[in-house]
């Protein structure tokens, strides 16, 4: 089946480390986004791409850093410049860079600090 | 630049009982408008969406919202609800400008939790 597979599912940060957070796809999307989702919050976009090669920044993209070197993979690496990682991370995909909004989502990875 | 307000963050309901989730915009152009559920531990699936047309989109679960423009709401029913329904559901919302209707921006969610 078709989806978006992210891992690790939980994940644990020391302090001053980074650490990278997977996302792949499988769907032939061309559009991957990344969310960071705090409790009573909503989702906040942190990077997003269109096409391989090209991200470009969302709301809160400070501490943060993304590559999308291949189609299939957005990987998303939370660097120590991050004072505040504890979150829920989702990585979702569009079928085309003018579709705009998420339509599959992961299942998340959950980043906690040691 | 837009913004949701999703009114009720707790909504308890019993089984067989009609449910409203509310959500009211800000946008100074069109917008794209969708609602999002997400059951615990997962990612959010698509519910349904407004993009163009008729105002009241329905999803294959039972679910309908509609756009109503002059109030700038797009409330979430469902007439009577399961167990299964019990999730956080959020609604967003997107600019239909073209170079930047990639960027939803949701509200704060909406906890439905349905009883026996």
């Amino acid at each position: 089946d078709g989806g978006i597979t992210q891992s690790p599912k939980y994940l644990f940060r020391k302090e001053g480390q980074n650490v990278t957070l997977s996302c792949e796809q499988n769907l032939n999307h061309d559009a991957m986004y990344w969310y960071r989702q705090d409790p009573g919050q909503g989702l906040r976009l942190i990077y997003y791409s269109q096409i391989v090669n090209d991200f470009q920044k969302g709301d809160i993209a400070e501490g943060y850093s993304v590559s999308r070197e291949k189609k299939e993979s957005f990987p998303l690496t939370v660097t120590s410049a991050q004072k505040n990682p504890t979150a829920f991370y989702l990585c979702a995909s569009s079928v085309n860079r003018d579709t705009g909004w998420p339509q599959h989502f992961g299942d998340g990875t959950r980043l906690s600090i040691l | 630049a837009q913004s949701v307000t999703q009114l009720d963050s707790q909504v308890p309901v019993f089984e067989e009982a009609p449910v409203e989730l509310r959500c009211n915009y800000s946008s100074s152009v069109s917008v794209y408008l969708f609602w999002y559920v997400q059951y615990p531990n997962q990612g959010l699936q698509l519910l349904l969406k407004y993009l163009s047309g008729s105002t009241l989109v329905e999803s294959i679960n039972g679910f309908e919202a509609e756009f109503n423009k002059s109030q700038t709401s797009f409330h979430l029913r469902k007439p009577s609800v399961h167990i299964s329904d019990t999730a956080e559901y959020f609604c967003a919302v997107s600019d239909t400008q073209t170079g930047s209707a990639r960027q939803l921006t949701f509200g704060s969610g909406t906890q439905l939790t349905v009883l026996p």
